[in-house]
């Protein structure tokens, strides 16, 4: 089966700098990557995703990059905010039907004021 | 907007006892999902559903058992709580062909 690889694991910044979360994925089959933002004590909510006929993808200043070939992505925020504090999950399907998602163990982000 | 909800925050069971966990979502979605989430180890996937009847394991499906009888609701079942199943249950549903999953806000599970 799938397995996704993420890291790190944590990640401190100061605000206004920029963060870089990695992930690689095993099956090549893969084809469409999701990123979830889980703040304390509330639910997932996807933030950004990706699918495998594109390279790049932007909203605001969230960016999802993607290399099929070395099976890994990455989700670049910039000019972070106290607010971009969170757990970060990254995804992985093969976007067939039900869409069932693989998910990286998570990176705990903290912007410092 | 979606919602998911599900039947309880918290719960604490003994061990030994069946546990039910209830999800309903309001957006007639076709797919519904179970997951644990445990510190370090992300969201696990212990099983989904694509349509009322059916469902399929995912990753950790032992020691569970779900059932779906109507398009809106899909139940987890512990059929005999260990300790070892205290985490937080993550439920989530999605539109057949779509990616985007919606998530409940969670039900934490203790079994002493």
């Amino acid at each position: 089966g799938e397995n996704v690889e993420q890291h790190p694991s944590t990640l401190s910044v100061q605000e206004g700098d920029s963060a870089v979360i990695k992930c690689t994925y095993s099956d090549s089959a893969s084809n469409y990557f999701p990123w979830y933002k889980q703040e304390l004590g509330k639910r997932p909510q996807l933030i950004i995703d990706i699918r495998s006929n594109v390279g790049e993808k932007k909203d605001q200043r969230i960016a999802v990059t993607l290399n099929k070939t070395a099976k890994h992505f990455s989700l670049h925020i910039t000019e972070t905010q106290p607010e971009d504090s969170a757990v970060y999950f990254c995804a992985a399907s093969k976007g067939a039907g039900s869409y069932q998602l693989t998910f990286g163990k998570g990176t705990k982000l903290s912007v410092i004021p | 907007d979606v919602k998911v909800t599900q039947s309880s925050r918290y719960l604490v069971k003994r061990t030994g006892e069946k546990v039910f966990l209830e999800c309903v979502q309001d957006m007639d979605h076709e797919n519904m999902f179970w997951y644990r989430q445990d510190p370090g180890l992300g969201l696990r996937l212990i099983y989904f559903s694509y349509d009322v009847k059916m469902k399929e394991k995912g990753d950790i499906p032992e020691g569970y058992s779900v059932s779906r009888e109507k398009k809106e609701r899909f139940s987890l079942i512990l059929e005999s709580a260990s300790t070892n199943q205290t985490s937080m249950y993550l439920c989530a549903s999605s539109r057949q062909g779509a990616g985007e999953q919606y998530f409940g806000p969670g039900t934490r599970l203790t079994v002493t």
